[in-house]
């Protein structure tokens, strides 16, 4: 079975760091795109980060740009996002999602996971 | 900064018909934007219908279908059930990586 599987979320401080991880199975990690999206309770869907397959390219949206970081480990079948220099705009539930190449969009999404920045 | 349109609520009847837009501030939504669709009920995380302007996601019934209509993507529901009633919300290409949701669209089934 496909799963993402989101954690790492939790309460932090404005101007605190943290780190979220998204576990992929059931399929060929290496060989998918990777996108980070979050939601503010009650409010929509926004694009946050996406990540090629070796790694080697990244692009954000301008609001997180220069804050976070998407990277991943292809070994360990694992999605990263490390957040810095939060906000208490970054409160949101994080998603990550798959996205097959030729997609241009995601396919699969895992539950999404809880980031409250408290001021 | 380009902002992505949706309409903010539609009604459709049980059985009825209904299309959902998804435009450009300014300028022409085009295939050039690989529009894709999704579905989301409130507390769950999203599931994909439609990517590439009109290619359904696995699993998805053939009531949902994806075109350009004009100058804006559009995402058709043909015999609307009520389990349809959710948020929709679309995704544009930017190009170089970009890409920016639209505000979403409520569809109440009544």
């Amino acid at each position: 079975e496909v799963q993402l599987v989101e954690s790492g979320g939790g309460l932090v401080q404005s101007g605190g760091s943290l780190r979220l991880s998204c576990a992929a199975s059931g399929f060929i990690f290496s060989s998918y795109l990777m996108h980070w999206v979050r939601q503010v309770p009650g409010k929509g869907l926004v694009w946050v980060s996406r990540i090629n397959t070796d790694g080697s390219g990244t692009t954000y949206a301008d609001s997180v740009k220069g804050r976070f970081t998407i990277s991943r480990d292809n070994a360990k079948n694992t999605l990263y996002l490390q957040m810095n220099s939060l906000r208490a705009d970054d409160t949101a539930v994080y998603y990550c999602a798959r996205a097959p190449n030729d997609y241009f969009g995601m396919d699969v999404w895992g539950q999404g996971t809880t980031v409250t920045v408290s001021s | 900064q380009t902002v992505v349109t949706q309409e903010p609520s539609f009604s459709v009847s049980p059985g009825g018909t209904v299309t959902l837009t998804c435009g450009l501030s300014s300028g022409s939504v085009s295939t050039s934007y690989y529009p894709s669709w999704y579905q989301q009920i409130p507390g769950q995380a999203p599931r994909t219908l439609i990517y590439r302007t009109n290619s359904r996601s696995s699993g998805v019934p053939d009531r949902f279908s994806g075109s350009i209509l004009g100058n804006k993507a559009a995402l058709t529901i043909t015999g609307a059930q009520a389990d349809d009633e959710s948020d929709y919300y679309c995704v544009l290409y930017m190009g170089s990586g970009v890409y920016v949701f639209g505000d979403g669209t409520k569809v109440t089934v009544l």
